[in-house]
């Protein structure tokens, strides 16, 4: 079974602190995602990865920063944290070949709190 | 850019049969799938459909009409582990994945 890991189920910042969430993933994906959500608002991708260290802004990357240095891991970034960046934050990851690209596998979710 | 349209929310009863609607608006069209979410879980692949037509998988059934830009997933024989969150997701430009804002499913006994 596809297995994708994220570090951490609950996380408690200060506002303007660095916050690091890791993702990783067992099954050799071409392709990873990070999105966010929130009630009412579904998912929203803020940034994913074709390759490693390639990434391509979502459409909510501002206040966040990806890194992929290994084709198994993807992080997020929050440079300094803000209130409104309190949310679950959901990992996924995908193949690039045929027959699975329409199915994205999910992480169980970092839900953040910012204070 | 992108949009989805699903229902907020959707009551059945246990053993009925529900249909929740998605349609949507993008460029690059490649796909559309479902994914259940129960509170607290993560979100779990049911269905994707590239071409039109109907995709059956046990109680769950997913369709798909290009043309219409429309699909929906039909839930049979409904139970009460079937309460959760439904989201249906365009794929678009082969590899980007854009998801409506989910309907609640609520199965009454």
């Amino acid at each position: 079974d596809v297995k994708v890991t994220q570090s951490s189920r609950y996380l408690v910042k200060r506002t303007g602190e660095k916050v690091f969430l890791e993702c990783v993933q067992d099954m050799d994906h071409e392709n990873m995602f990070w999105y966010r959500q929130d009630p009412g608002l579904g998912l929203r991708l803020i940034y994913f990865s074709y390759d490693v260290k390639m990434k391509e802004k979502g459409d909510i990357p501002e206040g966040y920063s990806v890194s992929r240095e290994k084709k198994e891991r993807f992080s997020l970034i929050l440079e300094s944290a803000s209130t409104n960046q309190t949310s679950m934050y959901l990992c996924a990851s995908n193949p690039s070949g045929t027959g699975k690209t329409g199915e994205l596998f999910f992480g169980e979710g970092s839900r953040l709190t910012v204070l | 850019g992108q949009s989805l349209e699903q229902p907020s929310e959707v009551t059945a009863v246990e053993g009925a049969i529900v249909q929740i609607n998605c349609t949507y608006q993008t460029s690059g069209f490649y796909g559309l799938s479902w994914y259940q979410q129960h509170d607290g879980g993560a979100p779990t692949f049911l269905s994707y459909n590239a071409l039109d037509g109907l995709e059956e998988t046990g109680r769950f059934s997913s369709f798909l009409s290009r043309s219409d830009s429309y699909g929906y997933l039909l839930l049979q024989e409904l139970q009460m582990k079937d309460s959760a969150s439904y989201f249906c997701a365009v794929q678009y430009n082969f590899n980007k994945f854009y998801f409506g804002s989910g309907t609640k499913l609520n199965v009454k006994p």
